[in-house]
């Protein structure tokens, strides 16, 4: 069965550094998407890209973060500046014609 | 915007017996409603879902029931395995646009089937 891959599945970095997470999606997939989960809280939306633009952000996607899909295939998130609160495990989903979506197995980022 | 409150938050069950998992939301223009089993180290996977214009959906051990009236959505799990032992998601989004259709989650519910 087709598979999200997301690399890398742990990331520590010192904050203040810039982060870039890795998605490649499937391939027949149209709709790409960020979701993140701070430890014991909800997934939250972040991003989703259609037609390699942004379709809709929430609050926490602020200036500090980008998504592009530069070549077709990979899929990816950029924190600009890193803060401890982005601490977090990031999923990163696709999804095709039908309504449902397929998540990857996550990045889990580590803010020191 | 759309709020999905999840319970219970953690349930024990004996093998064989069955699990329910109950999910309220509050945007009326919500229409879809999936259920995400999430196991240790691996992303939300989907188990079943369901759209408003169906009360019931059914595959083998697993249904879910919606209730648009009430605003509430379960999931109802019978014969119950250890290999059901899971983080499961509800969540809800309203299925209008073509594209975007972002997912807002409940808070999870970390099932426990004891052999």
């Amino acid at each position: 069965e087709p598979e999200v891959t997301q690399t890398p599945s742990h990331q520590v970095t010192q904050m203040g550094q810039e982060v870039i997470l890795r998605c490649v999606p499937i391939s027949n997939h149209l709709y790409f998407y960020w979701y993140r989960q701070i430890l014991g809280q909800k997934v939250e939306f972040l991003v989703s890209f259609y037609n390699n633009e942004i379709s809709e952000k929430s609050e926490i996607f602020d200036d500090q973060f980008s998504v592009e899909r530069p070549d077709g295939s990979n899929f990816t998130l950029k924190i600009r500046s890193t803060k401890l609160e982005d601490s977090a495990m990031y999923f990163c989903a696709g999804q095709g014609a039908h309504y449902g979506y397929t998540f990857g197995s996550g990045t889990r980022l580590t803010v020191v | 915007g759309e709020n999905v409150e999840q319970h219970p938050s953690t349930l024990s069950v004996q093998e064989g017996d069955s699990a329910v998992i109950k999910c309220t939301y509050s945007d009326s223009a919500s229409n879809y409603f999936p259920w995400y089993k999430q196991e240790l180290g691996k992303g939300p996977q989907l188990i079943i879902d369901i759209r408003s214009n169906v009360g019931e959906k059914k595959d083998q051990r697993i249904a879910v029931t919606l209730n648009k009236t009430a605003k509430h959505f379960s999931l109802h799990i019978t014969e119950t395995q250890p290999e059901d032992s899971a983080v499961y998601f509800c969540a809800a989004s309203s299925m209008i646009k073509a594209a975007g259709n972002k997912l807002t989650f409940g808070g999870g519910t970390r099932v426990l089937v004891k052999p």
